[in-house]
């Protein structure tokens, strides 16, 4: 496709439900990036992809997250269990995957707990 | 770990005139990638301009320039020209050469660009 592709776009689930969001990267980009926006707040990693593998999980923030990523293209970040404090943007970025190449971000899921 | 920070949370500007952002980082590395990142209502990370940390020429995409002082950790921003368009968040961002490639954000600047 011609960007990264998030879905969906907004999502509103009652606290202990589990939530799954998707992100398609832009078609041949190798690394997949998820990241967190709480409100107001910066970019926080959470974890990425080079191919399927993803050798850093440093950022996921409990054993609550995970995510997984299936022929090199799609992935899907899966919150169990969901707190109020899971409430944020989560961006997805792709890139070629070489340290000078930038990250292209897509327009994120605003994830809301009640 | 690399921390960036951001020290000015809002700026405003006026049309037409000149603004700066500060960022300044803490590393160990001697190779990385600095970033700047704009990030309008509509939350899509638009990426500003980058620079290698080990060219010493300061990066510049049209109105956009960057002061890299890399002794000094520090990486700011400069819009000249300011125009309405460019009211909306900017990130500083990190990238280690050898860690994956993941970027760690300052925690960003609101610019208000004033008619």
């Amino acid at each position: 496709g011609a960007g990264v592709s998030q879905s969906p776009s907004n999502k509103v689930t009652e606290k202990g439900k589990d939530v799954e969001l998707r992100c398609d990267p832009i078609s041949g980009h190798t690394a997949l990036y998820w990241y967190r926006q709480r409100l107001g707040q910066g970019l926080e990693f959470l974890i990425y992809f080079q191919g399927n593998s993803a050798p850093d999980k440093s950022g996921l923030p409990s054993d609550r997250f995970s995510a997984e990523r299936t022929g090199e293209s799609v992935s899907t970040l899966t919150i169990q269990r969901t707190q109020q404090e899971d409430s944020a943007v989560y961006l997805c970025a792709s890139s070629p995957g070489q340290p000078n190449q930038p990250q292209h971000f897509g327009d994120g899921t605003r994830l809301s707990i009640l | 770990a690399q921390t960036v920070t951001q020290s000015q949370p809002e700026m405003s500007v006026q049309e037409a005139e000149t603004v700066t952002l500060s960022c300044t980082y803490d590393t160990s590395e001697n190779n990385y990638y600095l970033f700047w990142y704009k990030q309008p209502p509509s939350r899509q990370m638009i990426l500003v301009i980058r620079q290698e940390a080990y060219k010493q020429q300061n990066a510049t995409e049209n109105r956009f320039s960057v002061n890299f002082q890399k002794a000094a950790k520090s990486f700011s921003l400069k819009i000249s020209d300011s125009q309405l368009g460019d009211t909306a968040m900017y990130f500083c961002a990190f990238m280690s050469y050898n860690a994956g490639n993941m970027l760690t954000f300052g925690g960003g600047t609101r610019l208000m660009v004033k008619p």
